[in-house]
């Protein structure tokens, strides 16, 4: 069975600083993985995607993860924090697309200080 | 595109009512999801439909129901509301995005209160 752990319930860090949000998953094959960030009272927005090739990918507001396979991990990071950055991150991992269900992590809530 | 929409946005029920949570979506995707978010526990998969006229169980089905009425809705459910299904409630579908892979697209959640 997938699953996806996310170590840290909350962090806070300083506008300007970096940030690292730490990602473990379990899964049976190559897994799909995602970064979702949820504003108060907002939907999700998907951050970044690795499906395969390059194991540093890019994504939208700055950010970037790296797909570690021997760590089982897909930490997500950010060189310098804007105050907008204050928000829910969830990372998830997904079965091949044509059964295409995502398992999620219970989420961790970025604080940014002035 | 107005992308996934879902109605209502807040839903008050008292115990042993029933409603049905709406989600569309103009994107022309087969697949779509309903998922429950409590604290701590991030996003649960309730129901999914992989195509029009399919649905399977997710992870929490227990106490609720589907139907995937066309391509572009799929409604949620309770019969019998427990004050163990207050929660926020999103809709998904699943396309292509721009980069040409898959990925789901959110609905902005409804959020249900049980008392």
């Amino acid at each position: 069975a997938q699953s996806v752990t996310q170590p840290d319930i909350h962090i806070t860090v300083s506008e300007g600083a970096s940030l690292e949000l730490r990602c473990n998953y379990s899964y049976g094959a190559t897994p799909y993985l995602f970064w979702y960030v949820q504003s108060p009272g907002q939907g999700l927005q998907l951050l970044l995607k690795y499906f395969s090739g390059d194991t540093l990918v890019q994504g939208i507001k700055g950010f970037e993860a790296e797909f570690k396979r021997s760590q089982s991990s897909f930490n997500l990071r950010k060189p310098s924090v804007h105050w907008s950055d204050a928000a829910e991150y969830f990372c998830a991992v997904g079965s091949f697309p044509n059964d295409y269900k995502l398992s999620f992590g219970a989420g961790t809530t970025v604080t940014v200080r002035a | 595109n107005a992308g996934v929409t879902q109605t209502p946005k807040f839903q008050v029920l008292k115990t042993g009512q029933s409603m049905t949570l709406q989600c569309a979506q103009d994107m022309n995707h087969n697949s779509m999801y309903w998922y429950r978010q409590d604290p701590g526990m991030g996003l649960r998969l309730i129901y999914y439909s992989a195509s029009e006229g399919t649905t399977d169980k997710g992870e929490v089905p227990n106490g609720y129901n589907v139907s995937r009425l066309n391509k572009r809705e799929f409604s949620l459910r309770l019969e019998s509301a427990a004050p163990s299904q207050t929660s926020v409630y999103f809709c998904a579908s699943k396309g292509r995005g721009t980069s040409g892979s898959y990925e789901q697209y959110f609905g902005p959640g409804t959020r249900l209160t049980v008392t």
